[in-house]
């Protein structure tokens, strides 16, 4: 079982529609969870963090973390071209978190068709 | 404010060469991270060192890869005799304390060096 999981997709969505994208992890004791954004030849660019269970709004951006269930997910509201990217859904782990090293899942690529 | 820089952006090396990369973290950031990315894979972290201490190097390859994050200067990424699947894109992530749960720990990356090995 990968510490981090994440559908690859593609995950195709209508302009101005909602974009979900999910991340399960392995490890309960997990404390730290993370969604980056990746265009294609460019690097991680952070969007939102989230540490407590419940969700936290950054503009268009939502991230959902329910740790009994392992979940953590981002909702991208009236979702734009410019959106389409890869998501990397990274987490510090308990084994990792004496040092912070980030455990990354696959990435989901998103499309955004207009 | 300048974020993580890293340099050289591209770099191409034929096999048997060494490869050196560099990376200045974020301004008041003492926390420096390797991460590689493989065609079509996800990333994978490498080290994670402090000034002139490597803290974590579980990630690395037993042989051929080394890093140091001097006193002075930036941190550098080092690989020896490059073979073809070394050829990879190389991030630098950079944060200001490490402090479980909280914003301090965010890591921020640099703009990564792409590795060609021919």
């Amino acid at each position: 079982q990968k510490e981090v999981e994440q559908n690859s997709g593609p995950l195709s969505v209508p302009e101005g529609a909602i974009a979900s994208l999910n991340c399960t992890y392995s490890d309960r004791g997990s404390q730290s969870f993370f969604w980056y954004r990746q265009y294609s030849g460019k690097s991680p660019e952070l969007i939102m963090f989230i540490y407590s269970n419940g969700d936290k709004e950054d503009g268009r951006f939502t991230a959902q973390l329910n740790k009994a269930s392992q979940y953590v997910s981002l909702l991208i509201r009236d979702s734009q071209p410019s959106d389409s990217a890869t998501y990397l859904c990274a987490v510090i782990t308990a084994g990792s978190s004496n040092t912070g090293k980030l455990i990354f899942g696959q990435g989901t690529t998103l499309q955004v068709k207009p | 404010n300048a974020g993580v820089m890293q340099n050289p952006r591209h770099l191409v090396r034929r096999r048997g060469q060494e490869a050196r990369l560099r990376c200045s973290p974020m301004k008041g950031h003492s926390h420096v991270y390797w991460y590689r990315q493989l065609p079509e894979e996800g990333l994978k972290f490498m080290v994670y060192l402090q000034k002139e201490n490597i803290i974590d190097e579980s990630g690395m390859p037993k042989e051929r890869f080394s890093a140091e994050f001097p006193k002075e200067g930036p941190s550098i990424l080092r690989i020896q005799q490059v073979v073809r699947g070394d050829s990879a894109a190389y991030f630098c992530a950079s944060s200001l304390q490490r402090l479980a749960g909280k914003f301090q720990e965010t890591q921020y990356f640099g703009p990564g060096t792409r590795l060609l090995v021919l």
